[in-house]
């Protein structure tokens, strides 16, 4: 089973500042399997980038995703207020994981 | 849109059983794959399971092999989740999530990916 470490743990920005997020897995991860999915308080987690950098519908462009192998990144260029949450990788194929996730606060 | 209603909150005992329901609608059931996550008080995501719609096979996480079933009723477009046995630590809220097929051909389907729309879960209380 592959097990995905995310950091940091917080992150802490103001908005307009730029955000990286980084996500590694055990072991590479075979095409490219990797999502990313933001959750707000007392909320149902979203879908933002699949296939490692695939934006979903609706996903500003803001928010992106790159990496390969074991290593993958999620960007968000610029922080709106409403991209204040936490934030989750997955691998998905045979079996599913998440990551720990990252918390992105305000400074 | 895509919408599911899941069933609500449930409170049980040690050692009992809760099922939980997650009716699908603004889509075609059987076009997607369903899974169920389950998240602890401030914890992360946990994966459970997940159905194929078409054929009604399933996969379980290991960690939940013999305590978990998912079953779906195709003329209802409507997955369930059934977890027995159950022990505080199973305590968390359950999310249905519609995955994407991996892969389709000649109207059947394999495999599933990534987890495109959530329900909005579904909280269990287990306690004495």
């Amino acid at each position: 089973e592959i097990v995905l470490t995310q950091s940091p743990g917080t992150l802490s920005l103001s908005p307009g500042e730029r955000a990286t997020l980084s996500c590694r897995a055990s072991q590479s991860i075979a095409g490219n399997y990797l999502a990313w999915y933001q959750q707000k308080p007392g909320q149902a987690p979203r879908l933002l980038i699949h296939g490692a950098s695939n934006r979903a519908t609706g996903i500003p462009d803001r928010f992106t995703g790159s990496g390969s192998g074991a290593d993958f990144i999620l960007t968000i260029s610029r922080l709106e207020p409403e991209d204040f949450a936490v934030y989750y990788c997955q691998h998905y194929g045979h079996l599913f994981t998440f990551g720990p996730g990252t918390k992105v606060e305000i400074k | 849109q895509v919408h599911f209603v899941q069933s609500g909150a449930e409170v049980k005992k040690p050692g009992a059983s809760v099922r939980v329901s997650c009716k699908a609608s603004g889509y075609t059931f059987t076009t997607y794959a369903m899974h169920w996550v389950r998240q602890a008080p401030g914890q992360s995501l946990e994966w459970m399971g997940w159905i194929n719609t078409i054929t009604g096979s399933t996969k379980y996480s290991q960690k939940f092999q013999g305590r978990v079933t998912i079953t779906s009723d195709t003329s209802a477009s409507t997955a369930y989740l059934e977890l027995s046995g159950l022990r505080s630590e199973d305590t968390a809220v359950y999310y249905c999530a519609r995955g994407v097929f991996g892969y389709c051909s000649g109207g059947s389907c394999w495999g599933s990916r990534y987890m495109d729309v959530w329900g909005k879960g579904s909280p269990v209380t287990v306690s004495s």
